[in-house]
């Protein structure tokens, strides 16, 4: 059980255009979830965390308008990243967590997009 | 937020049993001790999580002393599988402290 998707696992695309990441948990409800990048040999940074139904909570830093966040459902939300740019190129990794599911607080993750910008 | 500190990198044979340990100085009370073990080009996924003492599964243990201002993943003779990238995290319900740190590279050598 808790498993988490992604779609695309891999995408290239072109500079200037958006790029849109969906986020999935299959067989749980998802009050929560967490969106994080990650460039080689680093740590994951996270981006930002978002609700069922409300805005997403962005880390500073993070421009909220250049990476756009959407958690419609209770088991969706979406990252897209508007006029990409290759320094945009990275692996993005969402999580997701609810009471009940696992351990305290544990995260499910999505194995992960991974972005090229050309 | 608790802040973790973790050793950049530890190497290791097989067989061997492998600790790896988590400073978090400031862990509040209502805190948890959870690790994450992440291969190359995969999300991480979860390996165990504690309060205090000890706590045992089927992959690892973990320790954690009275004071909580550290703990201890122990790894059971390690396989070239075990080469990965281990992260300690500490918090509680808190959306927030789902920060991570630098992790600890485990290279497993033969």
């Amino acid at each position: 059980g808790a498993v988490v998707s992604q779609h695309p696992s891999r995408v290239i695309c072109k500079s200037g255009t958006s790029v849109k990441i969906e986020c999935r948990s299959l067989d749980f409800q998802a009050t929560t979830m967490f969106w994080y990048r990650q460039f080689p040999k680093k740590s994951l940074m996270l981006m930002a965390t978002s609700n069922e139904g409300s805005k997403a909570t962005y880390e500073q830093g993070v421009e909220k308008d250049k990476f756009l966040i959407n958690h419609a459902s209770l088991t969706l939300s979406t990252l897209t990243v508007t006029s990409a740019h290759p320094e945009d190129s990275s692996f993005y990794i969402c999580s997701a967590n609810s009471p009940g599911q696992g351990a305290n607080n544990e995260q499910f993750f999505g194995p992960g997009t991974r972005l090229t910008v050309l | 937020l608790a802040k973790t500190t973790q050793p950049i990198s530890m190497d290791s044979y097989e067989g061997q049993e492998v600790n790896i340990t988590c400073s978090h100085n400031n862990i509040a009370t209502n805190d948890y001790i959870t690790w994450y073990q992440q291969f190359p080009s995969q999300g991480p996924r979860f390996i165990i999580q504690g309060y205090k003492t000890k706590v045992t599964n089927e992959v690892a243990s973990l320790f954690i002393p009275a004071d909580r201002k550290s703990s201890t993943l122990s790894l059971p003779r390690v396989s070239l599988s075990d080469t990965a990238v281990y992260y300690c995290l500490v918090g509680v319900g808190n959306n927030n402290d789902m920060r991570f740190g630098a992790g600890t590279r485990l290279t497993v050598k033969p």
